[in-house]
């Protein structure tokens, strides 16, 4: 069965520093991968999506994610977090023939330090 | 891109009543639409998938008789809680799916429905 796996519950990183998200899924075929960003009370807003061509693809909020296949992974990074970044992250992947359906990983909490 | 509306935003009822939520497409037209629930510091949980014109498909373990669910048009599908109870208190988020998104995947999200039942 598909899922998806996002080790780190919970990541501090301090502002202006870089920031690197895990996601790990666990597909058979290319997977459609998305990146969702959530503010407190919010709904969920799209960061970047994949599904072929360029492994390393380009989001909004200056988010980037890179694709490997050989691990498995769909990480997303950020050069340099801004105050503005701490939100809840998840990751999901397509559910393969279910009609459009997403599977979320558990997400992480990311709060960023002055 | 594509906005997606919930309304309420935030709704108190007292146990026993029933509480309709709407999510709207706004500048689409969705005939895919997903409701979701979420607990504090938890991942969405899919409860149904929401076909326009035809009966929602509810995930294992969701009672539909408790969660209708209604998508009478392509821009609106309705859950409605009925008979609720303190444990139904919880984060509503609907999706759309955009049916010229990602092969079919791509959703929009509303900003969801706080649902406190006292």
């Amino acid at each position: 069965a598909q899922s998806v796996t996002q080790p780190d519950i919970h990541i501090t990183v301090s502002e202006g520093a870089s920031l690197e998200l895990r996601c790990n899924y666990s597909y058979g075929a290319t997977p459609y991968l998305f990146w969702y960003v959530q503010s407190p009370g919010q709904g969920l807003q799209l960061l970047l999506k994949y599904f072929s061509g360029d492994t390393l693809v380009q989001g909004i909020k200056g988010f980037e994610a890179e694709f490997k296949r050989s691990q498995s992974s769909f990480n997303l990074r950020k050069p340099s977090v801004h105050w503005s970044d701490a939100a809840e992250y998840f990751c999901a992947v397509g559910a393969n023939n279910q009609g459009g359906k997403l599977i979320f990983g558990q997400g992480t909490e990311l709060s960023v330090k002055p | 891109g594509a906005v997606v509306s919930q309304h309420p935003s935030r709704v108190i009822c007292k146990s026993g009543t029933s509480v309709k939520i709407e999510c709207r497409s706004l500048d689409f037209q969705a005939t895919t639409m997903f409701w979701y629930r979420q607990f504090p510091k938890q991942s969405l949980m899919l409860m149904a998938t929401s076909n326009e014109g035809s009966k929602a498909t509810y995930e294992q373990g969701v009672e539909k008789d408790k969660f209708l669910i209604n998508h009478a048009s392509l821009t609106l599908s309705t859950l409605t809680v009925t008979s609720a109870h303190p444990e139904d208190s919880s984060f509503y988020i609907c999706s759309a799916r955009d049916p010229n998104g990602l092969a079919g995947y791509e959703q929009y999200f509303g900003p969801g429905t706080r649902l406190t039942v006292t």
